[in-house]
C-alpha cells in the first residue's frame, strides 16, 4: 500500500523559532518521488521541492532545508528562522513509477506568531 | 503571465444551474490535472489529461464534465451539482503524465452550491 502520514495536524511557534514538519510515506517500489507543496490563505499550492529515491543527499534553500532518510521512510522539512509569511499548510506527497497519481498527505497547518 | 491561471476564482451556483471553470497554463506542459480539496480532506484527484486525451477519470460523478480543447487549456463544466459538491477546485500542469514532475497549481476557483 501507498501512504503518505503528517502526523502533526498543527504547529504554532513564535517568529524566528525553527520548526521541523514530518512526513513518514510508505510505498514497496523502488523508484519513487517525493514533494513537498506549500498552500498558504490563498489557496494557491506551491511546489516546494521534488527528490527521487535515488538522491537522499539533503536539500539546503535559504532557510528550508529536506532531511531524506530512506532508513525511516522519512522526508522532514525543516524552516529555520521561522517568518510570519511562512504561515501556510505544508504537504507531503508521493509517487510512484508504477502509479503516476500524486498521493498526498493531510497536511501540516503551521502558524508563525510575530 | 503567471503560470497557471484560473477563472472564476469564486463561484456562487444554484443546484440546477450550468457553469464552467476555465484554467489556463502558460508554462508549455504536456499534463493538465484537476483537483477538488474539501475542508479536511485530502486532495482528490479528478481528472488528468495528457496530450490533450484523458488518461484518468477517478470515478467523478457525472455531473462534472472535463474538456481539454488543447494543452493549455482545461475545463471543467458543472451542471446540477449537489451542496457536497461546495469545494476549492484546483487546476494543475506537468511537463508530462508521468508523475515524476512536479505539478504546478492555479490559485483555484471557490466553488459553493446553494
Amino acid at each position: 500500500a501507498q501512504k503518505v502520514t503528517q502526523a502533526q495536524t498543527e504547529i504554532s511557534v513564535v517568529e524566528k523559532e525553527d520548526v521541523t514538519l514530518d512526513c513518514v510515506y510508505e510505498t514497496r517500489d523502488t523508484t519513487y518521488y517525493l514533494f513537498w507543496y506549500k498552500q498558504p490563505p490563498s489557496g494557491e499550492l506551491v511546489f516546494l521541492i521534488r527528490r527521487n529515491s535515488f538522491d537522499e543527499q539533503n536539500e539546503i534553500s535559504g532557510r528550508y532545508s529536506w532531511n531524506f532518510q530512506k532508513s525511516t521512510s522519512s522526508f522532514n522539512f525543516t524552516i529555520t528562522a521561522s517568518q510570519v509569511v511562512d504561515s501556510a499548510v505544508y504537504f507531503c506527497a508521493l509517487t510512484m513509477d508504477s502509479n503516476y497519481q500524486l498521493i498526498w498527505g493531510a497536511g501540516t497547518k503551521l502558524i508563525i506568531k510575530p | 503571465e503567471t503560470g497557471v491561471t484560473q477563472t472564476p476564482r469564486h463561484l456562487v451556483m444554484g443546484m440546477t444551474n450550468k457553469k464552467s471553470l476555465k484554467c489556463e497554463q502558460h508554462l508549455g506542459h504536456n499534463a493538465m490535472y484537476w483537483y477538488k480539496q474539501s475542508a479536511k480532506k485530502p486532495l482528490e484527484l479528478m481528472f488528468v489529461y495528457s496530450l490533450e486525451e484523458r488518461v484518468e477519470n477517478n470515478s467523478v460523478p457525472s455531473r462534472f464534465s472535463p474538456e481539454c480543447p488543447n494543452s493549455s487549456h482545461l475545463f471543467l463544466h458543472l451542471h446540477t451539482l449537489q451542496p457536497e459538491d461546495s469545494a476549492l477546485y484546483l487546476c494543475a500542469s506537468s511537463q508530462d503524465g508521468t508523475g515524476s514532475d512536479e505539478q504546478y497549481f492555479g490559485p483555484g476557483t471557490r466553488l459553493t452550491v446553494t
